[in-house]
């Protein structure tokens, strides 16, 4: 079973730039999560897909970064302009959606973003 | 914030049980135990959860007090590859991941 997909896996830009990353999720599954982890520090959620609909952004800072999942199945984060303190690991991962038991969370591998 | 307590690190020798205490004192009822793992320059892995009883996998044993307070990931014969932050979380349904604890599995 392939894992989930992420790209670029490195990416480096400087302030004021706009950046975006790629999530393909493992088929099948309808929820999708976006973490971003700063350095030393635990991941924290960005963003919750329940298949195309938004589940949690309430920690999104939703004027400079967006996020679709328009088909339900992959999925783009954009950051747009970048600040220095965007400099992070962004993770993405999914899970099968299953409500009736509790949903185990795949993640990807990441992509590190530097923001000169 | 993370509701879990965990020491920041921990050393094992490999051949040997690693156990990874974890504090959640102000677990609520319906909340479950959650462990994941992340090799440096990788993803997080999950590892086991549990809601009440104790739970074995293929990977590891998560022992949980009786209280719910506090839990333990016991790995019980650690490799090099272990070499991890472990993270613990109690969660219902969303993750809140905290700083973990660096375990590291020397020769």
């Amino acid at each position: 079973e392939a894992g989930v997909a992420q790209s670029p896996r490195y990416k480096i830009i400087e302030k004021r730039q706009s950046v975006a990353f790629w999530c393909n999720p493992i088929s099948g599954h309808a929820t999708l999560y976006w973490y971003q982890q700063i350095l030393g520090q635990g991941p924290k959620l960005l963003i919750q897909f329940q298949n195309n609909g938004v589940v949690d952004d309430s920690q999104l800072p939703k004027d400079r970064f967006s996020a679709e999942r328009l088909k339900g199945v992959d999925s783009t984060l954009k950051i747009q302009p970048a600040k220095l303190e965007d400099s992070a690991v962004y993770l993405c991962a999914s899970s099968p959606g299953d409500r009736k038991r509790r949903d185990t969370q795949y993640f990807g591998p990441g992509t590190r973003l530097t923001v000169l | 914030d993370a509701k879990t307590t965990q020491p920041t690190s921990m050393d094992c020798a490999e051949g040997r049980a690693a156990n990874l205490p974890c504090n959640h004192s102000t677990i609520s009822g319906n909340e479950y135990v959650y462990w994941y793992r992340q090799i440096h320059s990788q993803g997080p892995q999950y590892i086991i959860h549990g809601l009440k009883n104790n739970e074995t996998n293929e990977m590891a044993s998560l022992i949980i007090t009786e209280d719910r307070k506090s839990s333990t990931l016991i790995l019980p014969h650690a490799t090099l590859r272990d070499t991890a932050v472990y993270y613990c979380i109690s969660q219902y349904s969303t993750l809140t991941f905290g700083k973990g604890t660096m375990l590291l599995v020397s020769p």
